[in-house]
């Protein structure tokens, strides 16, 4: 199992650009988040589904989208990326039963100009 | 999901056991506690879980106190790559419609020192 893989590791955008952060995972888990990470902080979670078809937002969604077509993956789109937006960007997953514990993606590095 | 309080830092001696409190006062009775560790800004590694008994795993011990109002974290022989963020988390079990999703606080920071 490849476990959880965001893609790209690392992105530069200008103000206004768009983009979508890729989030996949090979572990048949029903539970998949988004998380950023700003300097110094703890991570805060901007979006997060409970299975395909089903989202809702976390603290921070504002500026975010997300959809979850299918089981393995839970894309991030930026709309219209601001330089707040520049962060380290987690997306996770959990099994919806059995073992709970959550496991990350090694991060999205996002800076914007 | 309860509010956590952790100390921002602590430093452990390499070879020492490594305590890491925690404080959850407003816990929930079906709410449990879980660690979480990040290293060096890598995505953050579970580490344990626990509801309301002592738990222990290869990595560390968990301790919750009778109330469930606090818990502390043994690392019990800490090595220099256990320098991380620990974070401590309270949230509901599996089967609740909030379980994908994790609210992290600070942490603490733990620098093991030679």
């Amino acid at each position: 199992n490849a476990g959880v893989t965001q893609t790209p590791k690392f992105q530069v955008l200008k103000t206004g650009q768009s983009m979508t952060l890729q989030c996949a995972q090979d572990m048949n888990h029903e539970y998949m988040s988004w998380y950023r990470q700003d300097p110094g902080m703890g991570l805060r979670l901007i979006h997060y589904s409970v299975g395909a078809g089903i989202t809702d937002q976390g603290e921070v969604p504002n500026g975010y989208n997300v959809s979850r077509s299918t089981t393995e993956d839970f894309p991030l789109r930026l709309l219209s990326a601001a330089p707040s937006q520049t962060s380290v960007y987690f997306c996770a997953s959990s099994p919806g039963t059995g073992r709970t514990e959550a496991f990350f993606g090694q991060g999205t590095r996002l800076t914007v100009v | 999901d309860a509010k956590t309080t952790q100390p921002p830092s602590m430093d452990c001696a390499e070879g020492r056991a490594a305590n890491l409190p925690c404080n959850h006062s407003t816990i929930s009775g079906n709410e449990y506690v879980y660690w979480y560790r990040q290293i060096h800004s890598q995505g953050p590694q579970y580490i344990i879980h626990g509801l309301k008994n002592n738990e222990t795993n290869e990595m560390a011990s968990l301790i919750i106190t009778e109330d469930r109002k606090s818990s502390t974290l043994i690392l019990p022989h800490a090595t220099l790559r256990d320098t991380a963020v620990y974070y401590c988390i309270v949230r509901v079990a599996h089967g609740s419609s909030n379980t994908g999703k994790l609210i992290f606080g600070q942490g603490t920071t733990l620098q093991v020192k030679p």
